[in-house]
């Protein structure tokens, strides 16, 4: 496989469930991310992990918990989420951000409903 | 705060050209880059500017002026396929990206 793939791609949970999202990049990256996509509104950068360490959490709630156990590899585990939380949730890696102008590759997401 | 201004929708012929504006007040400056992202689709990676001028890259331009807060998007002999979402996103002082909403763009034949 190539690039940054996602499991899985639909995903219907009720709001009592635990259910984890996986993200995989095959291009070497040092950096992944998760994003929160919701329809007509900006990406929002949820978690960033720049050689396995987070960087940034920007307040995201406690019900969402990012593990990056490698740098190839992230999730996103989810439980207990609300009505609001539907949304597609892009994964992205790219090399060191703080080198500069490196482009980040988007997984093709896995879209959230919960119900 | 930090905020990215772009069009919400614009439409165009088949074959012309249209331009996307993109409005940005951030938290220092390390870069502006465009996505293009089609429907049920992840984004994926047009350009990058740092530089202000232009930057041109087959039917697709982009342009920068970091004075004016201020890039636009160029594409030429529109082709349906173009149908699509544009997202304009900036690298802050931080090397985070803060994303506009995105420009969705209409082709039509």
């Amino acid at each position: 496989e190539t690039g940054v793939t996602q499991t899985p791609r639909h995903l219907v949970m009720g709001m009592t469930n635990k259910k984890s999202l996986k993200c995989e990049q095959h291009l070497g990256h040092n950096a992944m991310y998760w994003y929160k996509q919701s329809a007509k509104k900006p990406l929002e950068l949820m978690f960033v992990y720049s050689l396995e360490e987070r960087v940034e959490n920007n307040s995201v709630p406690s019900r969402f918990s990012p593990e990056c156990p490698n740098s190839s590899h992230l999730f996103l585990h989810l439980h207990t989420l609300q009505p609001e939380d539907s949304a597609l949730y892009l994964c992205a890696s790219s090399q060191d951000p703080s080198s500069g102008g490196n482009e980040q590759y988007f997984g093709p997401g896995t879209r959230l409903t919960v119900t | 705060g930090q905020n990215i201004d772009q069009p919400t929708e614009m439409t165009a012929t088949e074959g012309a050209i249209v331009q996307i504006n993109c409005t940005y007040q951030t938290s220092g400056f390390n870069g502006l880059f465009w996505y293009q992202q089609h429907a049920g689709e992840a984004p994926t990676f047009l350009s990058y500017n740092v530089l202000d001028g232009l930057e041109e890259k087959g039917r697709f331009s982009s342009f920068l002026s970091r004075s004016k807060g201020y890039s636009y998007l160029l594409l030429k002999e529109l082709q349906m396929k173009d149908s699509a979402s544009y997202l304009c996103a900036v690298m802050d002082s931080n090397y985070q990206l803060i994303w506009g909403a995105g420009t969705k763009l209409i082709i039509k034949p």
